[in-house]
């Protein structure tokens, strides 16, 4: 299986700020790589398919970086209603696989 | 607007069963991969299963495989998950999720169902 190791787990930040979340994946998988945003009592949503493709209603502050092995979720400028736990994914191959998230909170 | 609706969640005593359902609107069901992913209380998600677009093609988690079973009915556009042999480990939410594609599936989600919360617990 193909483990997803994200860091930091948790990131408290103030408003404005940029945020920047690493996904290492334990072998290669390409740009199969895509992070969602989970709110509390929320269901995850999709934020950045393929590593770096936007997706359509996605605020642009959100954008993804890397190939391989190594990714990066950048939010630019932080906003109050970014506090949530962000997930990478990997669809390289079978089982389908996340990391264990980052959870950001505002200051 | 795309809507997945799960329901049937509730709770089990060990070692029982249970079937949950996804109701899907807003789409061409029948066009779609169509995946399971749960997540444990305050825990992460993990992916359980996926079903293609006719229901002949499936796949599961090694931690479910045996027990559970994925099917679909395109005429109702309703994804089933049938559970057996319910454990502690299996309580979660679980969610129904939409592929992107319907050929050889994307294998990411781009639409998510509110969850329905399955318990197991004596």
């Amino acid at each position: 299986d193909i483990v997803l190791t994200q860091s930091p787990d948790f990131q408290s930040v103030t408003p404005k700020e940029k945020v920047t979340i690493t996904c290492r994946a334990s072998q290669s998988i390409r740009s199969s790589l895509h992070w969602y945003q989970q709110k509390p009592d929320q269901s995850p949503k999709l934020l950045i398919k393929y590593a770096s493709q936007s997706i359509s209603g996605v605020p642009s502050r959100f954008s993804g970086s890397g190939s391989g092995t190594d990714f990066t979720l950048t939010i630019s400028t932080l906003e109050a209603e970014d506090a949530a736990t962000y997930y990478c994914q990997q669809s390289n191959s079978l089982p389908l696989t996340f990391g264990g998230g980052t959870k950001v909170e505002i200051k | 607007e795309v809507q997945l609706v799960e329901s049937g969640g509730g709770v089990v005593q060990p070692g029982g069963s249970l079937r949950l359902s996804c109701a899907a609107s807003g789409f061409t069901f029948s066009s779609y991969w169509m995946h399971w992913v749960r997540q444990a209380p305050g825990k992460g998600l993990v992916w359980v299963s996926r079903i293609n677009p006719d229901g002949s093609s499936t796949d599961y988690a090694d931690s479910v495989k045996g027990r559970f079973i994925i099917f679909r009915d395109n005429a109702k556009k309703t994804l089933y998950l049938q559970m057996h042999s319910l454990g502690d480990e299996d309580t979660a939410v679980y969610y129904c999720a939409r592929d992107p594609y319907g050929d050889f599936g994307g294998n990411y989600f781009d639409y998510w169902g509110q969850g329905t919360l399955l318990t197991v617990s004596s």
